[in-house]
């Protein structure tokens, strides 16, 4: 089976920068997706093909990938981006798989 | 809008099938790959699995988890997505989501239960 590996929390200060990593296998030969799921609520789709951001998600959202690691960044950091976060890629297998889930945590 | 509403979810004994249904509305729902991702309660998203669309002649891929237990279907005429789960098991308890990458729905809940 194919892994994605992310830290289970991420604290962060109040207009600080959050910094949540995925690692997998040969992940830099494919695109990585985010998607932020805050309590009660469907995930919401914040980055594609690495580092696209949807219309509609704000600025202060950056993803980028390096080697096998991809990497979401939250410049900025507001209270209402306290959720979980989960990246997702596609396996060799044809198999769509998701992160382990990291929660942000906005002191 | 865009819109994916998900119905018939329900307990079900061990053993049993459900079907789950999802709804699509404000898109071109012909020509997108339609997913099913379910979360156990306090737990991570797991992908069930997709169906693609006429242009891949509609063909399906599964987690391994459901793989031979669940089928997902989709009638385009109706702009429908189906979920039909077959020898359902406790660990099978989660919300059923339907999405299209971009756009979920609130999904539906599934209790597996005697």
């Amino acid at each position: 089976s194919y892994d994605l590996i992310q830290p289970p929390s991420v604290s962060v200060s109040p207009g600080q920068t959050a910094s949540i990593t995925c690692s997998g296998d040969g992940l830099g030969d494919k695109y990585t997706c985010w998607y932020q799921q805050k309590p009660g609520q469907s995930p919401v789709l914040v980055v594609y093909q690495d580092t696209q951001r949807p219309s509609g998600i704000p600025e202060r959202f950056s993803g980028s990938i390096s080697g096998d690691t991809a990497t979401l960044t939250i410049s900025g950091t507001q209270p209402v981006d306290e959720a979980d976060y989960y990246c997702q890629a596609w396996a060799s297998s044809a198999l769509f798989v998701f992160g382990t889930g990291t929660k942000v945590t906005v002191l | 809008e865009v819109q994916l509403v998900e119905s018939g979810g329900g307990l079900v004994q061990p053993g049993g099938s459900l079907k789950v249904s999802c709804e699509a509305s404000g898109f071109t729902f012909s020509g997108s790959s339609m997913h099913w991702v379910r979360q156990a309660s306090g737990k991570g998203l797991e992908w069930v699995g997709r169906t693609r669309s006429k242009d891949y002649n509609f063909a399906t891929e599964y987690a391994e988890s459901v793989r031979g237990r669940f089928t997902i279907s989709r009638d385009d005429s109706k702009n429908m997505a189906y979920l039909e789960m077959n020898s359902l098991k406790s660990e099978d308890t989660a919300v059923y989501y339907c999405m299209r990458m971009d756009v979920w729905g609130k999904g539906t809940t599934v209790t597996v239960s005697s």
